[in-house]
């Protein structure tokens, strides 16, 4: 049981690049969500899903796509990269009943 | 005002000391409340869910305030294991309506 796993770790784009951050469960969740962290701020929800073929628009999902075509995976796009884009994402999925939220590792980014 | 603050301390504090943080939250509507923690470039893991009638599991409490819309973990006998950042996570009815303060650091020195 792997948990939620991400990938890659690391990643630098150059500005108006684009890219996927795959994220995958095996814990049969069905809630996933995806969050950036900037320092000295919270976490801040990008994009969720409720379930495959499910998603919906966090609080800062400008410049991002979602998709969710299975239970387990869920990965990020970015459409054309920039700076400030910069920040660690993290996957995260929770069973829906405690809305206990589990995350992966995380993907450090830099857009340059 | 933010909708979720957290003094983002640093908390110096020697081994065994016990050690308290609070957490306000702004909207009266937020139903679940939650404790992670998060070590230097890692994930944030969950530490405890925070329950109405209030928590302990182990050495970490957790109390919920809802009159005056304040959470709170309280820290018995640190250990220098328990150095990390401890964010306050507020979630709202249904949907993802989630909010994590920005954090508070704790060090724990010998």
């Amino acid at each position: 049981n792997a948990g939620v796993t991400q990938t890659p770790k690391f990643q630098v784009l150059k500005t108006g690049q684009s890219m996927t951050l795959q994220c995958a469960q095996d814990m049969n969740h069905e809630y996933m969500s995806w969050y950036r962290q900037d320092p000295g701020m919270g976490l801040r929800l990008i994009h969720y899903s409720v379930g495959a073929g499910i998603t919906d628009q966090g609080e800062v999902p400008n410049g991002y796509n979602v998709s969710r075509s299975t239970t387990e995976d869920f990965p990020l796009r970015l459409l054309s990269a920039a700076p400030s884009q910069t920040s660690v994402y993290f996957c995260a999925s929770e069973s829906g009943t405690r809305r206990e939220q589990y995350f992966g590792p995380g993907t450090r980014l830099t857009v340059t | 005002r933010k909708e979720v603050e957290q003094d983002p301390g640093p908390f110096n504090v020697p081994e065994g000391a016990t050690v308290a943080f609070n957490c306000t939250y702004s909207n009266s509507a937020s139903q679940s409340f939650f404790w992670y923690r998060q070590d230097c470039r890692k994930e944030p893991k969950l530490l405890m869910s925070v329950y109405s009638s209030g928590n302990e599991d182990g050495r970490f409490t957790a109390q919920l305030n809802r009159a005056s819309q304040y959470i709170s973990l309280l820290i018995r006998d640190s250990k220098l294991s328990d150095s990390a950042t401890y964010l306050c996570v507020v979630r709202g009815t249904g949907g993802f309506k989630t909010i994590f303060g920005a954090g508070t650091r704790l060090f724990v020195k010998a």
